[in-house]
């Protein structure tokens, strides 16, 4: 069955970066796009943007477009997303999401903190 | 970018008992092509969000017929008849037919 397993969460310092990675399986990858969704502690959801795991063509939510980069492993069925100059905005709740088939990865926390 | 504006924020109910969530967009969200890209999504505590609801009114794969949607424009409603325990969570309005994809404040549903 369709799967999304994420891993990377982390407690980072101010000013880092960290990669979160979405690891699918259950389906083709390079059919669907991967979205990837930020939910700060306790708020709503933030969309930051998709990838297209076929060609690699992006497309970023303007607010995240200097703070997100969304890359692919198609040898390993494997999005990534780099989040950079992290702050304490950016601690939060990450999902990636298959969100045509609708099926998300479980989410990874990261924390910024020094 | 587009606003979704849920009311109420919290909303408390029994078993049994039949609700309704809004969603107000701050802009219409009827694309040129005549389709209107409002979903619903539940997130139960401690889990990823799952569809409820597509284009308005559709309801997802394996959603109970207790869930239903409607409205159009800027004006949209998710109704429960008759909320199970299950049900308890946050709801959320979101729309894709504006970039950037937006997601409403949330509802959370709790017991009384």
């Amino acid at each position: 069955q369709v799967n999304l397993l994420q891993s990377g969460a982390a407690l980072v310092k101010p000013g880092a970066s960290v990669k979160l990675s979405c690891k699918a399986s259950g389906y083709t990858f390079t059919d669907y796009y991967i979205h990837w969704v930020k939910q700060s502690h306790g708020k709503s959801l933030e969309w930051i943007g998709y990838i297209n795991p076929n060609s690699g063509y992006t497309n970023y939510n303007e607010k995240f477009k200097s703070k997100a980069t969304l890359t692919v492993d198609k040898s390993t069925n494997t999005a990534h997303m780099e989040l950079s100059r992290l702050t304490s905005e950016d601690s939060a709740t990450y999902y990636c999401t298959n969100w045509e088939l609708d099926y998300w990865g479980q989410g990874v926390m990261v924390a910024v903190s020094s | 970018d587009v606003v979704l504006t849920q009311t109420p924020s919290t909303l408390s109910a029994t078993i049994g008992q039949s609700v309704s969530i809004s969603c107000r967009s701050s802009q219409s969200l009827l694309d040129s092509a005549g389709n209107t890209y409002l979903y619903w999504y539940l997130q139960r505590p401690g889990q990823s969000p799952q569809l409820l609801i597509y284009l308005v009114s559709n309801l997802g794969s394996g959603v109970p017929n207790r869930f239903s949607g409607s409205g159009s424009g800027t004006d949209f409603t998710l109704k429960i008849s008759g909320v199970e325990a299950e049900d308890l969570g946050v709801y959320y309005c979101m729309q894709v037919t504006h970039a950037p994809w937006t997601f409403g404040g949330g509802t959370k549903l709790e017991l009384k």
